[in-house]
């Protein structure tokens, strides 16, 4: 039984373009996640969402837009793709917004 | 001053000896710690999790926290070639517009030779 699960798992692109990442969890958690690794390993919030209520939001461009229909889901729509954003995407899920956190597979995005 | 920094490594150890991995956070209102491990090209995965000072073990694994220095450690006895990938540290943000947020380290790859 699949925790947190991520779609794509591989995305390949070309610059400019737009492109969605989706993320459910069957955990029952309140509390979802995204996280970007870069090509170092270096891994970095993005956003969270407790109860489709936006928690967390650190310094990303506006191009990156999160969305939650429900506290099962968290998806991520990227507009006008860059070189840098390539990396690898990670969504986590807790339960009340603290403690551990349980990450997806990745989806790894290149954009060329 | 990185928020969260680890020992950089590569870290090698042989096998069955015992790896010791470190970490220090500059937030003194932290107080929720974490280890994940991470085998290369998967995601992170839980491994401890620390609160109170003191050590915490789990198996083969050892936390240790000291809140006063700042300092939070991982040790993994009688190391196997199974246990090598790269180890995260991460703290827990307390309070505020932070709440809930964990910052990780850069991370430290352990290999266990055989």
């Amino acid at each position: 039984d699949t925790a947190v699960s991520q779609t794509p798992k591989y995305l390949v692109t070309q610059m400019g373009n737009d492109k969605s990442i989706k993320c459910e969890q069957n955990l029952g958690h309140d509390t979802m996640y995204w996280y970007k690794q870069d090509s170092k390993k270096f891994l970095k919030i993005m956003f969270s969402y407790n109860n489709k209520e936006l928690i967390i939001n650190e310094t990303v461009p506006n191009r990156f837009s999160p969305k939650s229909p429900d506290k099962a889901h968290l998806n991520l729509h990227i507009n006008s793709l860059e070189l840098g954003d390539s990396a690898v995407y990670f969504c986590a899920s807790s339960q009340n917004g603290q403690g551990e956190q349980f990450f997806g597979p990745g989806t790894r995005l290149t954009v060329l | 001053q990185k928020e969260v920094e680890q020992n950089s490594g590569p870290l090698s150890v042989p096998e069955g000896a015992i790896a010791s991995l470190n970490c220090t956070y500059s937030d003194r209102g932290s107080q929720s710690f974490f280890w994940y491990r991470q085998y290369s090209g998967k995601s992170p995965e839980l491994i401890m999790s620390i609160y109170s000072n003191g050590d915490k073990e789990d198996g083969r694994f050892t936390a240790q926290l000291n809140k006063a220095s700042q300092y939070v450690s991982l040790l993994i006895r009688d190391s196997q070639p199974s246990d090598s990938a790269t180890y995260l540290c991460a703290v827990e943000s307390a309070g505020g517009t932070s709440y809930g947020k964990l910052t990780f380290g850069q991370g430290t790859i352990l290999t266990v030779h055989p």
